[in-house]
């Protein structure tokens, strides 16, 4: 079955320091995968999405992904946070032939000045 | 262009009660998504349409129902409000289906059962 695990529920980094969130995904095909960020009551926002071809994504606010198929990874970077980027990150599965999109639960990001 | 837009913001309904959370998208999307996230839990597809006049369930459907009369609102009904449907429901829409596009996603609306 296709599943998705971010395995950190919450990070907290300073700002001005590096990201790293972790995604991993279960799928039998070559997946399409995306990460949306939520804002504090806010609905969920496209960050990045890998299709094919280039296997580092680069997305809106400076983040960037890298698919790897050997590890069946999708983890979100940035070089340096800022304060604006705490939010939650979702890193989604999208199902091909099926009208599916599986999140995973989701990581925290708490940024200390 | 507005987006997605789901209304009510708020509510807080009693147990048994019913309700209709409602949701617009003015992007000419075919396809649009109910979802329900709960803490820790990521999101659940509740029930999704390919089109006008057509529906069908996802992961956790009972307790809910819908309909997609246009192309461009696609309400979720809760008949006989229970304690377990206390959530965030968030409305998405997109250009293609199959999971293959990104989705548009609405403010959301919280709801409480008491």
């Amino acid at each position: 079955a296709q599943s998705v695990t971010q395995p950190d529920i919450h990070i907290t980094v300073s700002e001005g320091a590096s990201l790293e969130l972790r995604c991993n995904y279960s799928y039998g095909a070559t997946p399409y995968l995306f990460w949306y960020v939520q804002s504090p009551g806010q609905g969920l926002q496209l960050l990045l999405k890998y299709f094919s071809g280039d296997t580092l994504v680069q997305g809106i606010k400076g983040f960037e992904a890298e698919f790897k198929r050997s590890q069946s990874s999708f983890n979100l970077r940035k070089p340096s946070v800022h304060w604006s980027d705490a939010a939650e990150y979702f890193c989604a599965v999208g199902v091909t032939g099926g009208f599916k999109t599986i999140f995973g639960a989701g990581t925290r990001l708490f940024v200390k000045a | 262009n507005a987006g997605v837009t789901q209304t009510p913001k708020f509510r807080i309904l009693k147990i048994g009660q019913s309700m209709t959370l409602q949701c617009t998208q003015d992007m000419n999307h075919n396809y649009m998504y109910w979802y329900r996230q709960d803490p820790g839990m990521g999101l659940k597809l509740i029930y999704y349409s390919v089109g006008a006049g057509i529906t069908d369930k996802g992961e956790v459907p009972n307790g809910y129902n819908v309909s997609r009369s246009t192309t461009e609102d696609f309400p979720l009904r809760l008949e006989l409000a229970a304690p377990s449907q206390t959530s965030v429901y968030f409305c998405a829409s997109s250009y293609r289906g199959g999971g293959e596009d990104e989705q548009f996603f609405g403010p959301g609306t919280r709801l409480t059962v008491l």
